[in-house]
């Protein structure tokens, strides 16, 4: 089946530095990427949809200078959170489609451990 | 976007059978209906999707009635490890669409 990685799995961070996510899709050539947002016992929240080469789109309330995205290419796109926070710390997860069965199905990455201290 | 209604939490034991019902009022004729499983600190992993009638794999199977309104993920003989936060979804493929998570069935299984 199509694979998502995520890189890095976990990271530490202090107050007021920028932290970048990566998310790469292995075996397929993904056209669109989402980036997700999970807090504690909480669901996915859904951030922002990024096509390649195009400006990613930012759902509501999804602070764009905050966490920019770039997918520059078919198989990476990466999230930075600039000038990351404490209220930032959460659990990032990123997923593709463009991939095997269904065209447009998702394919979710392992996620990544946001804590900022 | 369809919205979905589940149950926020149920409890069984190993070796039952699960079920697990969703409802989506307002899906659309190109809506398929999907479920993810969670596990902590992990990203959703995919179980199994349909658009009508019933659906089998080697894990699960899902059903739904003729009216689309609703379906159900039955999990046989369920054991420790299928403790998780199931997700119904309902995804539209005639385009690269999001997908709105709810809130999720967050399932505990017993010895």
């Amino acid at each position: 089946g199509a694979v998502v990685s995520q890189h890095p799995s976990w990271v530490i961070c202090k107050s007021g530095t920028s932290v970048k996510i990566e998310c790469r899709s292995l075996d397929f050539q993904a056209t669109t990427m989402f980036w997700y947002r999970q807090f504690p016992k909480q669901s996915l929240m859904l951030m922002a949809t990024s096509n390649e080469g195009s400006k990613a789109t930012y759902e509501q309330g999804v602070e764009k200078d905050k966490f920019l995205i770039n997918h520059a290419s078919l198989t990476l796109s990466t999230l930075t959170v600039t000038s990351a926070h404490p209220e930032d710390s959460s659990f990032y997860i990123c997923s593709a489609s463009g991939g095997q069965g269904f065209q447009y199905e998702q394919y979710f990455g392992p996620g990544t451990r946001l804590t900022v201290t | 976007l369809a919205k979905t209604t589940q149950p926020i939490s149920m409890d069984s034991y190993e070796g039952q059978e699960v079920n697990i019902t969703c409802s989506h009022n307002n899906i659309a004729t190109n809506d398929y209906i999907t479920w993810y499983q969670q596990f902590p600190s992990q990203g959703p992993r995919f179980i199994i999707q349909g658009y009508k009638t019933k659906v089998t794999n080697e894990v699960a199977s899902l059903f739904i009635p003729a009216d689309r309104k609703s379906s159900t993920l039955s999990l046989p003989r369920v054991s420790l490890s299928d403790t998780a936060v199931y997700y119904c979804l309902v995804v539209t493929y005639s385009s690269a669409s999001k997908i709105i998570f709810g809130s999720g069935t967050r399932l505990s299984i017993r010895p």
